[in-house]
């Protein structure tokens, strides 16, 4: 048979190297950016996030980096583990945008034993 | 305290009938979101609650849909005459407003619609 449907982008890698996940976003105006985990049948969990004013902010074996200039965002995970086994979200906030988020559609991180 | 709490965990409804999905915020937390995610997609925005001022029902798909927050806390999302394409995972999140824009998520709450 044939599936149907959208496949998140999917991101393999062996426990103990470091991933990065990558996310475009889509207006020059965003001021805000987050990233978020989430695992099976759980909500969104808030990892780490950064502002415009920023280039780069580091976290407990995650790294965030920004560039405005091509608007792209990524997240660096370091020593990746199993339980880093997630699909992860990168949202955008538009500056006075009344805070709501933009989501992108997510890349699903296995991290193979 | 505990974290934003949705009930219930699973709803499975007909086709047509009305369903009540319910999500209590992070105590002192004055902005209250939901969102909807379909299978192996992202979020889709739904409604904004700040405060004591209007909600932001822009992300609303239809008249079938309306939510309340009462009392500045505890947030009822209303489908009305469900269908089939309604069937999704409803995401409450809520975060300190004024600013803080960090949202924290509750479980979700899975409906499905037969």
């Amino acid at each position: 048979g044939e599936s149907v449907g959208l496949h998140l982008p999917t991101l393999s890698v062996q426990e103990g190297d470091n991933s990065i996940i990558n996310c475009a976003y889509s207006n020059s105006a965003s001021d805000y950016f987050i990233w978020y985990k989430q695992e099976s049948g759980k909500g969104p969990q808030f990892i780490i996030d950064i502002r415009s004013n920023m280039d780069k902010r580091q976290g407990q074996r995650v790294t965030v980096l920004l560039n405005k200039t091509v608007k792209h965002l990524s997240l660096q995970i370091a020593a990746t583990q199993p339980g880093d086994s997630a699909v992860y979200f990168c949202a955008e906030n538009i500056k006075g945008n009344n805070r709501k988020l933009i989501w992108g559609l997510g890349t699903s991180l296995a991290v193979n034993p | 305290g505990a974290g934003v709490s949705q009930s219930p965990s699973n709803k499975v409804t007909e086709k047509g009938k009305d369903v009540e999905l319910r999500c209590d915020p992070i105590s002192g937390h004055t902005a209250l979101y939901w969102y909807r995610q379909s299978l192996g997609q992202g979020l889709e925005f739904l409604i904004y609650f700040q405060g004591n001022s209007a909600p932001d029902k822009s992300g609303l798909p239809s008249d079938r849909f309306s939510a309340e927050r009462t009392g500045g806390s505890v947030s009822t999302l209303t489908i009305q005459r469900t269908q089939q394409e309604d069937s999704a995972v409803y995401l409450c999140a809520s975060s300190l407003g004024l600013g803080e824009e960090t949202q924290y998520f509750g479980p979700g709450t899975r409906l499905l619609v037969l």
